[in-house]
């Protein structure tokens, strides 16, 4: 079963343009949200993470936004850049009910484009 | 510090063959797991530790065995490999046993079964 669903499964963004992932989650014991970044041939990297106790995160050009009403978290990259092309996977952890276990989205392909 | 590494890179196995992957890591963390990377599919967890001599269960378990004698090393088995084994393994580690901590991953094996 997937706990985790992820949207789009690949996109394609000019540069300059904001990328938009999106993700929606159905375990409320879930209180932990990251991102990660997997560039081809490389292992994912942390990119930003959130808990619910905020609606917004922002570093540099990367933000997640955090609507746990409606359980769904998505991450906005601005000025998208050449550079961030790469496979983003959004997660979720229930740290509070003591797992151990990060559930991944099946992840999103993003070119962008000069 | 070299984080994460596992070696071999790449592996070409027959089915029925078995062999181990190896995992290391020099942060001194105590949470350590592997996953598999199947297009399509995200990232799913086969086995995790939450510190030498403890052991458990992910997701896709079946086919694959772990122990954990040392805090650095993880190695995970094939049994008898299959060709539904075919996959991107990666191994991770992260400093809390809690979660919601980062967790850092290695560059991957890619594995073939034939």
């Amino acid at each position: 079963q997937q706990q985790v669903k992820q949207s789009p499964q690949s996109l394609i963004v000019q540069k300059g343009g904001i990328s938009i992932i999106n993700c929606a989650y159905e375990n409320t014991a879930f209180d932990y949200f990251p991102w990660y970044q997997q560039f081809p041939g490389k292992g994912p990297a942390l990119l930003i993470a959130i808990r619910p106790d905020v609606s917004e995160k922002k570093e540099g050009r990367f933000t997640i936004s955090f609507n746990k009403s409606a359980k769904q978290f998505s991450l906005h990259i601005m000025d998208s850049q050449p550079g961030d092309s790469a496979t983003y996977f959004c997660a979720a952890l229930a740290s509070g009910a003591g797992s151990y276990q990060l559930t991944f989205g099946k992840g999103t392909k993003l070119s962008v484009i000069p | 510090n070299a984080g994460v590494t596992q070696t071999p890179k790449f592996q070409v196995l027959k089915t029925g063959q078995s062999m181990t992957l190896q995992c290391a890591q020099d942060m001194n963390h105590e949470y350590m797991s592997w996953y598999r990377q199947d297009p399509g599919m995200g990232l799913r967890l086969i086995h995790y530790s939450v510190g030498a001599g403890i052991t458990d269960q992910g997701e896709v378990p079946n086919g694959y065995n772990v122990s954990r004698s040392t805090t650095e090393d993880f190695p995970l088995r094939l049994l008898s490999a299959a060709p539904s084994q075919t996959s991107v393994y990666f191994c991770a580690s992260s400093y809390s046993t809690a979660g919601g901590g980062e967790q850092y991953f290695g560059p991957g094996t890619r594995l073939t079964v034939t």
